[in-house]
C-alpha cells in the first residue's frame, strides 16, 4: 500500500464549483508533486513543491491552484473547471530534490459536469 | 515475446515466460530512470530505478537495462505471473534542478494463464 494518501477518491463537481483535492504523506519527504492522468495516457506533471516552495509549474491554467501548508500536506484547489479537466489527479512525494524515488498515491478521480 | 519501443503498446505473454518491455527516452542528459506498474484504478507503483552511471540493476524478478548510447531502457520480468498484468511506464528525470519526472507512453502487459 502506498504511504501517500489522497482524498477524496472520487469527486464530481460543476463548472462553477470550488473544491479541493488533498494529499498527505508521513514519510518525511520534502518534495511533493501533482500529476494529471487522462484515460489511457501517461501521467503528466503539473506542479512540484520542494521544501514547501513551488519549484515547478508546468504552465498549468490558473483554475488549478496548488498549496503546500506544510511538508506533509499538499492541496490542489479547483475553481471554474471545464469538462476536459476530468481526469485522475495523482499526488506523489520524494525524499528530496533530485534523483530520489517518487512514490505515488492512488489518485483522486475528478469528473467535471 | 518482446515489444519494440512504444510502437507496440500491448505485450501478451504466457504465464511463466519472461517479459521484456522496452522504452526509448528522449533526453541524453537525463540522469535517473524509474519503471512503474499501474493497475487499473490505481496509482503508479514503483518497481525499480536506475541511475545513468549504471547499465544494469536487478530486483526481485525484475531487471532494468540502460543503454545510454541509443537512449534505450528495458524492463525484464522473469517468470511472468498473472498478477504482473498492468500498464508499465518508464519515466526519466529531465529536471536540471530537482525532480521533473516525465513518463513514456506506456505498455500494456497481458499475461495469459
Amino acid at each position: 500500500d502506498t504511504e501517500v494518501t489522497q482524498t477524496p477518491k472520487h469527486l464530481v463537481m460543476g463548472m462553477t464549483n470550488k473544491k479541493s483535492l488533498k494529499c498527505e504523506q508521513h514519510m518525511g519527504h520534502r518534495a511533493m508533486y501533482w500529476y494529471k492522468q487522462k484515460a489511457k495516457k501517461p501521467p503528466e506533471l503539473m506542479f512540484v513543491y520542494s521544501y514547501e516552495k513551488l519549484s515547478i509549474n508546468e504552465s498549468v491554467p490558473s483554475r488549478f491552484s496548488p498549496e503546500c501548508p506544510n511538508s506533509s500536506l499538499l492541496n490542489l484547489h479547483l475553481h471554474a473547471l471545464q469538462p476536459e479537466d476530468s481526469a485522475l489527479y495523482l499526488c506523489a512525494s520524494s525524499q528530496g530534490d533530485s534523483g530520489n524515488t517518487i512514490y505515488f498515491g492512488e489518485g483522486s478521480w475528478l469528473t467535471v459536469v | 515475446g518482446e515489444s519494440v519501443g512504444l510502437h507496440l503498446p500491448t505485450l501478451s505473454v504466457q504465464e511463466g515466460d519472461n517479459s521484456i518491455i522496452n522504452c526509448a527516452y528522449s533526453n541524453s542528459a537525463s540522469d535517473y530512470f524509474i519503471w512503474y506498474k499501474q493497475e487499473s484504478g490505481k496509482g503508479p507503483q514503483f518497481i525499480i530505478d536506475i541511475r545513468s552511471n549504471m547499465d544494469k540493476r536487478q530486483g526481485q524478478r525484475v531487471t532494468v537495462l540502460l543503454n545510454k548510447t541509443v537512449k534505450h531502457l528495458s524492463l525484464q520480468i522473469a517468470a511472468t505471473q498473472p498478477g504482473d498484468s498492468a500498464v508499465y511506464f518508464c519515466a526519466e528525470n529531465m529536471g536540471e534542478y530537482g525532480n521533473k519526472l516525465v513518463f513514456g507512453a506506456g505498455t500494456i502487459l497481458r499475461v495469459k494463464s
